[in-house]
């Protein structure tokens, strides 16, 4: 099915301990973006890249990287987790302007 | 950066009520969507509206980009309508989209 996929869906990690969130879509959009969603919050962007072989910092990027390793995969690596970063990760993506938005179903992270 | 606020920020409705969410920003756009989250995490995209009315079913929608707001209807509410609508918005760059806080929105039967 066409869409986007995030792996895995669920994750538990010891402070310190590094992890990559995987996200790959399958619409050939442009652009990829991950957020994260604290509980009764909204969504808040950590990085995006607005086509292959660009990336950019949004509003939470500290303690995160991204690899926008083609025009598929979009991943996100938490090189040592806080308790902080517990939260559910989403992946999107879109065309160009942002036409056509698209969620993954995220992945619940736990850091202990 | 810029400012997104929805309101309200929580509704409770009798099914087959109207309902009318808010979302104000402080600043001018490049887009403006809408989406929903249903209670099982799921987003959903409902509009694509940067300005203008569009219409889908029972749900339609209204921005006025000159005026720095957009309105979501709802109408003849259901249940499978509960959940959280957020708005979200791009500026300075098309592709840096921003979420507001969102509107919970709980449908009795």
């Amino acid at each position: 099915n066409a869409g986007v996929t995030q792996t895995p869906k669920f994750q538990v990690l010891k402070t310190g301990q590094s992890m990559t969130l995987q996200c790959a879509q399958d619409m050939n959009h442009n652009s990829m973006y991950w957020y994260r969603q604290d509980p009764g919050m909204g969504l808040r962007l950590i990085y995006y890249s607005a086509s292959e072989g660009t990336t950019d910092k949004g509003e939470v990027p500290n303690g995160y990287n991204v690899s926008r390793l083609n025009k598929r995969e979009f991943s996100l690596r938490l090189e040592s987790a806080a308790p902080s970063q517990t939260s559910v990760y989403f992946c999107a993506s879109s065309m160009t302007g942002g036409i056509g938005y698209t969620f993954g179903s995220g992945t619940r992270l736990t850091v202990v | 950066g810029i400012q997104v606020e929805q309101s309200p920020p929580d509704l409770i409705l009798q099914e087959g009520a109207n309902s009318t969410l808010r979302c104000n920003f402080s600043d001018s756009v490049n887009n403006l969507q809408w989406f929903h989250q249903n209670p099982w995490g799921q987003l959903i995209n409902l509009f694509y509206i940067p300005s203008g009315t569009k219409q889908n079913g029972r749900l339609s929608a209204t921005t006025v980009a000159t005026e720095r707001y957009s309105l979501l209807y709802i109408s003849s509410s259901q249940t499978t309508d509960s959940g959280v609508y957020f708005c979200a918005v791009a500026y300075s760059s098309a592709s840096k989209i921003i979420f507001g806080s969102g509107t919970r929105l709980s449908i009795r039967p």
